[in-house]
């Protein structure tokens, strides 16, 4: 079954500066890839998708990802940070006729 | 109008109890889905289902079982809820003709004490 690993439960970094959020992934078949990030006492909103078109993908709030099939990665990179930005980003991926996997979700935080 | 809703938004339950949650979307799509979420481990799979008739486990199906009522109403209950069923509980949607992306209802803060 597909899965997802995300490095790092917990990143923090100051207001201005690179934000980068690391995935690496598991898949059988070639796979479709999300970012979604969720605000304190939401519901998870879709930040970016990778769907087998362009390896470099640009979602809301000035983030991207690039997906890199000899790493298995889907890292996800903003090059300023804004305080707004502080929430808990997820990692998921999906293999069309198959469920969805999460992974176990990155908390960033910005430092003033 | 939310395109996801979940009711209840709270719920506190005691051991024992019978509980549903009921989730319904407006999004006209075919693909529904349970997760449940604890700190520290994401979201997991409880049950999904591509179709009014196609029901599936997922990860962690035990204790819960669900109903697909219709095209846009998905419920899950708890027949018997026990404290370690405490968590976040979140529905969602997919459209596999639209890349499978998942749209996620607010989600269903239950206490089991």
């Amino acid at each position: 079954a597909q899965s997802v690993t995300q490095l790092g439960s917990h990143v923090s970094v100051s207001e201005g500066a690179l934000v980068l959020l690391r995935c690496n992934y598991s898949s059988s078949v070639p796979p479709y890839l999300f970012w979604y990030v969720q605000y304190p006492n939401q519901g998870l909103q879709l930040l970016l998708k990778y769907t087998s078109a362009a390896t470099l993908v640009k979602g809301i709030n000035g983030f991207e990802a690039e997906f890199k099939k000899s790493e298995t990665s889907f890292h996800l990179t903003k090059p300023s940070a804004h305080m707004s930005d502080a929430a808990e980003y997820f990692c998921a991926v999906s293999e069309r006729n198959n469920d969805m996997r999460f992974g176990a979700g990155t908390r960033l935080t910005v430092k003033p | 109008d939310a395109d996801v809703t979940q009711t209840p938004r709270n719920r506190i339950t005691k051991t024992g109890k019978r509980i549903m949650l009921e989730c319904s979307q407006t999004k006209g799509h075919d693909r529904m889905y349970w997760y449940r979420q604890d700190p520290g481990l994401g979201l997991r799979l409880i049950y999904y289902s591509f179709d009014v008739k196609d029901i599936n486990k997922g990860e962690i199906s035990d204790g819960y079982s669900v109903s697909r009522q219709a095209q846009a109403k998905f419920s899950l209950s708890l027949e018997s809820a026990i404290p370690n069923q405490t968590a976040l509980y979140f529905c969602a949607t997919s459209d596999l003709a639209r890349t499978d992306t998942q749209y996620f209802g607010p989600g269903t803060r239950l206490t089991v004490l």
